[in-house]
């Protein structure tokens, strides 16, 4: 079984601040992770994954997340925040034969002028 | 061209009706999926299908019947709907572990 928790329901900066976005998961075994966006009223947009390679990950819009295996974790971070960066935020591992995506409850990210 | 396109956008109707929401993928992948995501955004799967086959069919309630007349279809039928189903669903397809969604239907069951 694998489960992921994003710590962080919400969260607010100010534009031009950096933004973490936390997610610990929980696997039986490698996982692989991912995080996707979702902007309003729009489906979800790969941000970036992780596949057992690289344990830093670059994704699109300057964002990258490291995988910490020794702590559980994959954070989502961007050194400067942008207005276009509001949106909600999923955190997702992989199921046993890779079809099945498990999504954490999504983090809100408010981008403050 | 959209790589994942599902149709209506948005549903209206009332309860007991029967609706459906079709999907189509022209990525040329194997696997599609359909999920439902409630009004706290969680995201849950409902049904994967691989090639034409059922690999995956989540506790929903049998009112929900998924149909794939082919790979690049997976198309979501629901039976007499409940004020319950209201609802974003969203059609995915992958490759692999990676999937590609659609921009969502929102259904409204008054």
């Amino acid at each position: 079984a694998q489960s992921v928790t994003q710590l962080d329901s919400h969260v607010s900066v100010s534009e031009g601040t950096p933004v973490l976005l936390r997610c610990n998961y929980s696997s039986s075994y490698s996982p692989s992770l991912f995080w996707y966006v979702q902007h309003p009223n729009k489906g979800l947009q790969l941000l970036l994954k992780y596949t057992s390679a690289a344990t830093l990950v670059k994704g699109i819009n300057g964002f990258e997340a490291e995988f910490k295996k020794s702590e559980t974790s994959f954070h989502l971070t961007k050194p400067s925040a942008h207005m276009s960066d509001a949106a909600e935020y999923f955190c997702v591992i992989t199921g046993a034969g890779s079809y099945q995506l498990t999504f954490g409850k999504g983090t809100k990210l408010s981008v403050i002028p | 061209d959209t790589a994942v396109s599902q149709t209506p956008k948005y549903l209206v109707t009332q309860m007991g009706n029967d609706k459906s929401i079709k999907c189509e993928q022209n990525l040329g992948h194997d696997t599609m999926y359909w999920y439902k995501q409630d009004s706290k955004k969680f995201l849950k799967i409902m049904f994967s299908y691989n090639n034409k086959e059922l690999i995956i069919n989540e506790t929903v309630p049998n009112r929900f019947s998924p149909k794939s007349p082919d790979k690049a279809h997976l198309n979501l039928h629901i039976n007499s709907l409940e004020l319950g189903d209201s609802a974003v669903y969203f059609c995915a397809s992958s490759q692999v572990n990676i999937q590609y969604f659609g921009a969502g239907t929102r259904l409204s069951v008054l």
